[in-house]
C-alpha cells in the first residue's frame, strides 16, 4: 500500500535560519508531488507541484524552494526564514487521480 | 482571488442533529469537488466527493449536494457525532496539465453532547 512520510512533525526556528522539510513517498511511482501550507485561520495554500524529478511549478513567490531529486522526494527549503514562513506545512501526492493523499504535515513556528 | 468559498468559519452542533456545511465556487471550469476533513496536527483526509453530471453523492451519514446554477455545494452529517468535530475543507479539481485542487479556507465544526 502507498504511505507518505513528512518530517520533521514540529520545528522552531530563528528568523533569517535555513529551513529543509522533506516528504517520501512509499508505494508508488511516478506521483505528482505537491506542497501546501496552512496558515492560521486559512485554508489550504498550493505552494509547488512537481510532476517528475527536477520538475518544479511554483504557484506564489514567496520566500521558499522546492527541489524533487528523486522519484519520490520531495523537499521544501529556505535559505533564510521569515516570521511569515510560519504555519502547518503538508505534502501531498497523486497518481493523477481526483483526490490528494496527504502526509502529517509539519508545524513551523519561526521565531 | 479565492475561487472556492467556505464563508462561515465555524459551526456548532449538538449531537445527533444534522451537520450542514456550506462551499461556493467562482470557477465554471471546476467539474469535480471534494471534501476533506482535517483533526488538529494532523494532515487532511478524504471524506466524500461529487462529479459535477451529478447533484448528489452519498456515504453512510455524509452526503455531498452540488448545484451547478448557483456554484453552491453542501455537505450534510446525520447524525453529527462527537468524532466528526473538526475543520471540513472544501476543495474544487481544475483539470489542466495535472490536476490541481483549490481549497477553501475550512469550516471548524464542534460537535457537542
Amino acid at each position: 500500500s502507498q504511505t507518505i512520510h513528512q518530517w520533521p512533525a514540529t520545528l522552531v526556528q530563528p528568523v533569517g535560519s535555513p529551513l529543509s522539510l522533506e516528504c517520501t513517498v512509499e508505494g508508488t511511482s511516478n506521483p505528482n508531488l505537491y506542497w501546501y501550507r496552512q496558515a492560521a485561520g486559512r485554508g489550504l495554500q498550493l505552494l509547488f507541484y512537481s510532476v517528475g524529478i527536477g520538475q518544479i511549478s511554483s504557484e506564489v513567490p514567496q520566500n521558499l524552494s522546492a527541489s524533487r531529486p528523486q522519484d519520490r522526494q520531495f523537499i521544501l527549503s529556505s535559505k533564510k526564514l521569515l516570521l511569515s514562513d510560519s504555519g502547518f506545512y503538508l505534502c501531498a501526492w497523486t497518481n493523477g487521480g481526483y483526490g490528494y493523499t496527504f502526509g502529517s504535515g509539519t508545524r513551523l513556528t519561526v521565531v | 482571488d479565492q475561487q472556492v468559498k467556505q464563508n462561515s468559519p465555524s459551526l456548532s452542533v449538538q449531537e445527533g442533529r444534522i451537520s450542514i456545511l456550506n462551499c461556493d465556487y467562482t470557477n465554471s471550469m471546476f467539474d469535480y469537488f471534494l471534501w476533506y476533513k482535517k483533526y488538529p496536527a494532523e494532515g487532511p483526509t478524504f471524506l466524500i466527493s461529487i462529479s459535477s453530471i451529478k447533484d448528489k453523492n452519498e456515504d453512510g451519514r455524509f452526503t455531498v449536494f452540488l448545484n451547478k446554477s448557483a456554484k453552491h455545494l453542501s455537505l450534510h452529517i446525520v447524525p453529527s457525532q462527537p468524532g466528526d468535530s473538526a475543520v471540513y475543507f472544501c476543495a474544487a479539481l481544475l483539470r489542466g496539465g495535472y490536476n490541481k485542487l483549490i481549497f477553501g479556507a475550512g469550516t471548524r465544526l464542534a460537535v457537542h453532547p
